[in-house]
Order: C-alpha cells, then structure tokens, then sequence
C-alpha cells in the first residue's frame, strides 16, 4: 500500500544550527504535502502546506523565514527548521492526500534543540 | 472559532465495554469529509474511518463505526468490545471541500482501557 516515509525519526541538534527533515512518498507521486507540528499530548497543528514545483503555502503564525519548505519533486518534500532554538522542539510530522480521500502519514520526526 | 471540537480530553474504560468518542464539527461547506486517526505512544497517525457529507449510511470499518449525525454537525467515533491496544490518542479530523486539501484536527482524547 501507499507508503509516507519520514526521516530522520530523531534528531538532537545544538541551538543556532539548522535541522533538515524529509518526507517522501514511496510509492505515489503527491503534488501536495502537508507539515504539522505537535506539542507533547497536544494536536497536530498545520504548519504550511507544500506544493510542488511551487511555493509552500504557510499557516497564519507560522514563520516562513524559519521553516524552510522545499517540495522540489512528486515524491519528496523537505521542512528545514533554520537556526534552531530550544522552543523548536517538537514533534513534526508529514502527510500526503493518496487518491480521493485517504491521508497518509510519515512516522514523525522528534526535534529536540539543546 | 474551532472547526473541529472533542469535549473529552481523557477516558477510562474497562477492557471488552464500548466506548464513543464525541466529536463535532463546524463548518459552512456542504461538501466535507470527517475523519478518525489513532496515535499510540509511539507517535505514529493511523487512520480509522472516513465519513463525507453526502455518505447516507455511517461508516463502519471492523470494530470502529462512526455516528453521523448531519444536523447536529456531530461524528462520534465508536468502538466496540475495546481492547487494551486502543488505548491510544484519538483524533477527529475534517476536510473541507474549499479548504485546499488541508485536513484540520481536533484536540484529541485520550483512551484508556483498563484490564
């Protein structure tokens, strides 16, 4: 089946450096990614919405200059958090629409920013 | 205003009982889709059931159903005969047909079930 892959799925990084996370889609093409963030034992908040070939389209709040989105081909998006500091740390997590009505996930990525 | 509301931060249910998770949802769009995702501890977002707007029945997959009600703008997720597997996050989800693909979350409640 259709298959969202995130990596890396733990990264630790010093405060001040910049952290790449990608998000491919294994065996589908997706034009359309989607980047959320969770908080411990909060929801998942949408962060912006990749598209590819064209620019990421950002949720209010949600600093563009800061997170990075890259969506250069079908089946790869990438979220760079840029210059990162320990309120960073979170959880993020990818999706992408398969065909009409089924989303699915990556396994999430856990930032933590010491 | 929240789009998509779950007044039930947390439950306790006991191993083999049913459990409904209440869910509901606003929006003018006619056309929408309602979802159910499950989060285990490990993080992972598995998807459970779908219901769209003009669905007449209630969608049903194995031991999860959901209770569409239309007017009420409410889609409660029910579980039948738990396990102690469920015990997990649970989330309610919407997509609006206007709203660019975007699939908007709930708050989530947590499952407990007690053996």
């Amino acid at each position: 089946g259709a298959v969202v892959s995130q990596h890396p799925s733990r990264v630790i990084c010093k405060s001040g450096t910049s952290v790449k996370i990608e998000c491919r889609s294994l065996d589908f093409q997706a034009t359309t990614m989607f980047w959320y963030r969770q908080f411990p034992k909060k929801s998942l908040m949408l962060m912006a919405t990749s598209n590819e070939g064209s620019k990421a389209t950002y949720e209010q709040g949600v600093e563009k200059d800061k997170f990075l989105i890259n969506h250069a081909s079908l089946t790869l998006s990438t979220l760079t958090v840029t210059s990162a500091h320990p309120e960073d740390s979170s959880f993020y997590i990818c999706s992408a629409w398969v065909g009409h009505g089924e989303l699915f996930f990556g396994e999430g990525s856990r930032l933590t920013v010491l | 205003a929240q789009k998509i509301t779950q007044t039930q931060p947390g439950m306790f249910v006991q191993e083999k009982e049913a459990v409904t998770l209440d869910c509901t949802y606003d929006t003018s769009d006619p056309s929408y889709g309602l979802f159910w995702y499950k989060q285990p501890s490990s993080g992972e977002m598995i998807f459970l059931i779908y219901q769209g707007s003009y669905d007449q029945q209630n969608a049903t997959e194995g031991r999860y159903s959901l209770n569409f009600q239309k007017a009420r703008k409410s889609a409660n997720l029910v579980i039948s005969a738990s396990q102690l597997g469920d015990s997990a996050m649970y989330f309610c989800a919407m997509r609006e047909a206007r709203g660019d693909d975007k699939i908007i979350f709930g708050k989530g409640t947590r499952l407990h079930i007690l053996p």
